[in-house]
């Protein structure tokens, strides 16, 4: 079945500093790839549609300099928080397109 | 605008069974998915439903009711694993060349013995 490999499963950072969380499609090309922000407790937010070889696609409210997604092959998809703050603190998913959504295993982010 | 409203938390007994409501308003529908997820982790999918009616497979099965906006998540002979948090997302009709899914807020299901 259809895999997506997302790294890395947690990690911690500095606040000011910038973290890059990967996602990529194991075992099928992805041309569209959906990154989410949980909340605890919460739902899955989509943050933005990341779409190979052009601009990704934000939501409303998320900041497009903060949050930058590249998407430069079909099989890679890459999330990059930057300047991060403790607000920033949360659980990162991404997901594509297969038979359904397939998603990652997530990135938890503490900012400290 | 989108809108899908599911109950907050549900318990039950272990062996009974449960039903979990999903209500959406959306616009530009074309499908429904359920997915399971255990805290810290990613969600894991279990059902979609494009056509109305019920899907049934194995413990777990899905209605849709397209004209009245409604599904439902049914779990037979309840287990303790299947305490998690229950998923039910809108696929959306393309907007720009995506499906666009889009979740509500999750069903927290707590199985007790």
């Amino acid at each position: 079945g259809a895999v997506v490999s997302q790294h890395p499963s947690w990690v911690i950072c500095k606040s000011g500093t910038s973290v890059k969380i990967e996602c990529r499609s194991l075992d099928f090309q992805a041309t569209t790839m959906f990154w989410y922000r949980q909340f605890p407790k919460q739902s899955l937010m989509l943050m933005a549609t990341s779409n190979e070889g052009s601009k990704a696609t934000y939501e409303q409210g998320v900041e497009k300099d903060k949050f930058l997604i590249n998407h430069a092959s079909l099989t890679l998809s890459t999330l990059t928080v930057t300047s991060a703050h403790p607000e920033d603190s949360s659980f990162y998913i991404c997901s594509a397109s297969w038979a359904g959504y397939t998603f990652g295993s997530g990135t938890r982010l503490t900012v400290v | 605008g989108q809108n899908i409203d599911q109950p907050t938390e549900m318990t039950a007994t272990e062996g009974a069974i449960v039903q979990i409501n999903c209500t959406y308003q959306t616009s530009g529908f074309n499908g429904l998915f359920w997915y399971q997820q255990h805290a810290g982790e990613a969600p894991t999918f279990l059902s979609y439903n494009v056509l109305d009616g019920l899907e049934e497979k194995g413990r777990f099965s899905s209605f849709l009711s397209r004209s009245k906006g409604y599904s439902y998540l049914l779990l037979k002979e309840l287990q303790m694993k299947d305490s998690a948090s229950y998923l039910c997302a809108a696929r959306l009709l393309p907007s720009g060349g995506s499906y666009i899914p889009t979740f509500g807020r999750g069903t927290s299901l707590i199985v007790h013995p």
